[in-house]
């Protein structure tokens, strides 16, 4: 079964870029059958979906607009993995980090990464 | 994209029923049939629990199940058991490719 690892740091300084990686184990990031999210969750937002990559003939991404203008999600296909950089980081960015799976036609979250909680803090 | 609206708490008490209702908009809910549903332990990642509207996932009890109507989608948990306290969080496929969740329902089991 598909499953999702994610690695990346857990404090963020002011004003920094946010790095982090999904590994991918029983599927392909780049397959033309699958969609590779990142969401967030913090008490003040709650779930809050940031963006997605895919792979239909060349790579496609969407980004949620409240985000749209820091965020940049990449795959690395001799990884087989994904990741999210996010810019200009500040404490109300604060929130636990996860990447899950989604599919054409299948618009649905599963399975989900373990989380990352991301502090930003100096 | 606004976040979908749920009640921010719901009760009942084992082997009652209730429902978690999820309100959002004609470019997401009222668009698609794309509304899922996942249920949140503290300290867990959230678990899919309903997919397009009602259909479960392997593993997940018959006493789920979902149903929308226009803008509006509901859970209904039946035959509640404490197992069953956790956060629940709705979530629609939307206009433009994007997803859009709800602000989260808290169900406690008296």
């Amino acid at each position: 079964q598909v499953q999702l690892q994610q690695s990346g740091p857990g404090l963020v300084n002011p004003s920094q870029t946010l790095s982090l990686t999904c590994v991918i184990s029983g599927d392909s990031v780049s397959s033309n059958r699958a969609t590779w999210n990142w969401i967030r969750q913090s008490p003040s937002r709650g779930l809050e979906w940031l963006g997605r990559t895919y792979y239909r003939s060349q790579w496609l991404n969407v980004y949620a607009e409240s985000v749209k203008s820091r965020i940049t999600i990449n795959a690395d296909t001799s990884k087989n993995e994904f990741s999210l950089q996010m810019n200009s980081m500040t404490p109300e960015d604060t929130a636990v980090y996860y990447c899950a799976r989604s599919a054409p036609y299948q618009e649905w979250l599963d399975p989900w990464g373990q989380g990352t909680l991301v502090t930003v803090s100096s | 994209q606004s976040a979908l609206t749920q009640p921010a708490s719901v009760s009942g008490s084992p082997g009652q029923s209730i429902t978690i209702s999820c309100t959002g908009t004609s470019s997401d809910i009222g668009a698609y049939n794309y509304v899922s549903w996942y249920q949140q332990h503290p300290g867990k990642a959230p678990k899919l629990m309903l997919y397009d509207v009602n259909n479960r996932p392997s593993g997940v009890s018959n006493r789920f199940s979902g149903s929308k109507s226009g803008n509006t989608a509901s859970l209904t948990i039946s035959g509640l058991q404490a197992e069953d306290e956790a956060d629940y969080y709705c979530n629609s496929y939307a206009r433009g490719d994007t997803m859009v969740f709800g602000g989260g329902t808290k169900l406690t089991v008296l």
